[in-house]
């Protein structure tokens, strides 16, 4: 089984700051066809999650330009500049290259 | 607009069977793998079974692997979750999900459905 790893588990930010999330897999997520099954999703209190990032770098429709994700193999990050108060809940990395599994999330909160 | 409504959650005795059922609306739902992912109260998510477009494969994790059963019927557009000798560790929030082939998992999500295993 693939195992995500996230850190950090928390995260406090100020409103117009930026922050780094960290995810890593137990093994390469570069499928046989050449993609990389590598998304964030972001669940912000009393919703369902909600797709930010696919294949490391794509932003999903209606994503600001503020979200952007990075990485291959093993190793991926998602980025927020200017955060902005809407930004705030726990995001998740999931992996759709063996299966699926998620990260054990990061909670996102104000300074 | 992608729309997807999960209903038939409750509370259910150990050992003891529930079907979940999820409408789906607004795509053409016969082109799209569909999944269903869990949430236990006050922890992360977890992936629970995958079906193809067709519904001629399925896949699942071990942990719910030989008590779930996911299937799907597209003349009605509908995707359900068979779950059999439910445990405490089953109970959560169980949502239904799109999957985009060849793009993503869990495009969209819907509002969920809350699944409680207590005697």
């Amino acid at each position: 089984d693939v195992v995500m790893t996230q850190t950090p588990v928390s995260l406090s930010v100020s409103l117009g700051g930026q922050v780094s999330i960290s995810c890593r897999s137990s093994q390469s997520l570069v499928h046989n066809n050449g993609n990389t099954y590598l998304s964030w999703y972001l669940q912000k209190p009393g919703q369902s999650p909600q797709l930010l990032i696919y294949k490391v770098s794509n932003r999903f429709s209606g994503i600001s330009d503020r979200f952007s994700g990075s990485g291959s193999g093993t190793d991926f990050t998602l980025k927020i500049s200017r955060v902005e108060p809407d930004d705030l809940g726990v995001y998740y990395c999931g992996q759709g290259t063996q299966y699926r599994t998620f990260g054990g999330g990061t909670k996102l909160e104000l300074k | 607009e992608v729309q997807l409504v999960e209903t038939g959650g409750g509370l259910v005795q150990p050992g003891r069977s529930l079907k979940l059922s999820c409408v789906a609306s607004g795509f053409t739902f016969n082109n799209y793998w569909m999944s269903w992912t869990r949430q236990a109260p006050g922890k992360g998510l977890e992936w629970v079974a995958s079906i193809t477009n067709s519904g001629g494969s399925t896949y699942y994790p071990d942990s719910v692997k030989g008590r779930f059963t996911i299937s799907r019927d597209n003349a009605q557009n509908t995707l359900y979750l068979q779950m059999n000798s439910l445990r405490s560790e089953d109970t959560a929030t169980y949502y239904c999900t799109r999957d985009y082939p060849g793009i993503t998992p869990f495009d969209y999500w819907g509002q969920g459905v809350m699944v409680t295993v207590s005697s």
